[in-house]
């Protein structure tokens, strides 16, 4: 158990749909990030909070992405209109105290039709 | 910009063999070194960190050791059990404590029993 949890695990959406996908880290972290990482690659970055502030956004995160994380605690991604480009696991990671030490939850996996 | 590579991509071992992954980066100036885990279709397993001021880092069967001058850490596995078939990640971390992780591609690890 890292600390992390994500829902849905899985996702099946239509090309064109929208879908939200949700962090929940067990206690409380001031930094969260979010990547994606596709079949036979490594994990890439889409964004990390501090806290309810959105700090840092990847050039991988086009306008139809957008992230929150109201109060600071879990966290949501949102992608809008979605392609089969968007077809993923999204993965959630959490950072703890002075060692800067990642622990990342299950992910989400994304498959659109 | 940074780039990590892992050498190889896949690798099979019999059982109890005594192994090594390589991990490379491009960019020496690295803040910390992780070392993932990651079984199909699953998250990662943070396995081992080093600060950039340290050279090696040891957890039970496992041996990570960084030469940050060169670009370089290695993964020693003892004693290889079927149990540890899974990929394994290196990613690095820039700059500050807080910056995103950067990851390689990965070593997929098989274990014969």
């Amino acid at each position: 158990d890292t600390g992390v949890s994500q829902n849905p695990r899985h996702k099946i959406t239509k090309r064109g749909q929208n879908v939200t996908f949700r962090c929940d880290p067990i206690s409380e972290h001031n930094r969260l990030y979010w990547y994606r990482q596709t079949l036979g690659q490594g994990p890439e970055f889409l964004t990390y909070f501090q806290n309810e502030a959105q700090l840092e956004k990847s050039r991988l995160l086009s306008d139809r992405f957008s992230a929150e994380r109201p109060k600071g605690s879990f966290s949501t991604l949102e992608i809008q209109r979605t392609e089969q480009g968007d077809s993923a696991m999204y993965l959630c990671a959490i950072q703890t105290g002075s060692s800067y030490e990642q622990y990342f939850g299950p992910g989400t996996r994304l498959t659109v039709t | 910009k940074q780039e990590v590579t892992q050498i190889p991509a896949a690798l099979s071992v019999p059982e109890g063999e005594n192994l090594v992954l390589n991990c490379s980066f491009t960019d020496s100036a690295i803040y910390n070194l992780q070392w993932f885990r990651q079984d199909p279709g699953k998250g990662l397993t943070s396995l081992l960190l080093i600060q950039s001021s340290q050279r090696e880092q040891t957890s039970g069967r496992l041996n990570a050791s960084l030469d940050k001058s060169s670009g370089r850490s290695t993964l020693y596995i003892a004693a290889s059990q079927p149990g540890d078939s899974a990929t394994y990640l290196c990613a690095v971390r820039e700059g500050s404590g807080n910056t995103p992780l950067v990851f390689g591609k990965g070593t997929r690890l098989s274990v014969i029993a």
